[in-house]
């Protein structure tokens, strides 16, 4: 398996320039996440998923977008993008069972000039 | 009163003593707790998970968890410059569907 993989694995974006991180798990894992964490910060919960077809916000949603069509990927999307969304972007799955944990991806290094 | 908090660091502790990294958290019902280890620049791997009052005990790592005191603890005997990084402690939040994480300590072994 090769567990939770993230692309691309850094980026630089104009502001106000779009584009999507993809992550994909091949663990059929029910629950999908994504985070970000700023420099030297923890992480704050952007979207999460609970199974294909059924997305959910966390903490700081605004300026993302999220799908989740099949059960493996689940691409964040940055429409107009600012300065203040540069950060690494770590996505997670886990398989959703009582006592399980999540598993993360390795991060992508978006910085918004 | 943050859902989950970590002690605050940077914590620094000789090579081979012992660190001392601890957790409290406020939802009285959270049945499981997790230790994450991230290094700089890369992503969080758990190391630990604790899901009963008591110490568990994983080769240099020991993580001790009190329900009563809502408090979750991680014992790293031995240290090694290796262990250099920042520990995040993690519970789920009500209804489980939401992993709750402290905003971590950074911990700095000195050869």
């Amino acid at each position: 398996n090769a567990g939770v993989t993230q692309t691309p694995k850094f980026r630089i974006l104009k502001i106000g320039q779009s584009m999507t991180l993809q992550c994909t798990q091949d663990m059929n894992h029910n629950y999908m996440y994504w985070y970000r964490q700023d420099p030297g910060m923890g992480l704050k919960l952007i979207y999460y998923s609970v199974g294909a077809g059924i997305t959910d916000k966390g903490e700081v949603p605004n300026g993302y977008n999220v799908s989740r069509s099949t059960t493996e990927d689940f691409p964040l999307r940055l429409e107009l993008a600012a300065p203040s969304q540069t950060s690494v972007y770590f996505c997670a799955s886990r398989p959703g069972l009582a006592g399980d944990t999540q598993y993360f991806g390795p991060g992508t290094r978006l910085t918004v000039l | 009163q943050k859902e989950v908090e970590q002690n605050s660091g940077p914590l620094s502790v000789p090579e081979g003593a012992i660190a001392s990294l601890n957790c409290t958290y406020s939802d009285r019902g959270s049945q499981s707790f997790f230790w994450y280890r991230q290094y700089s620049g890369k992503s969080p791997e758990l190391i630990m998970s604790i899901y009963s009052n008591g110490d568990k005990e994983d080769g240099r790592f020991t993580a001790q968890l009190n329900k009563a005191s809502q408090y979750v603890s991680l014992l790293i005997r031995d240290s090694q410059p290796s262990d250099s990084a920042t520990y995040l402690c993690a519970v789920w939040g009500r209804g489980a569907q939401k992993l709750v994480f402290g905003q971590g300590t950074r911990l700095t072994i000195n050869p």
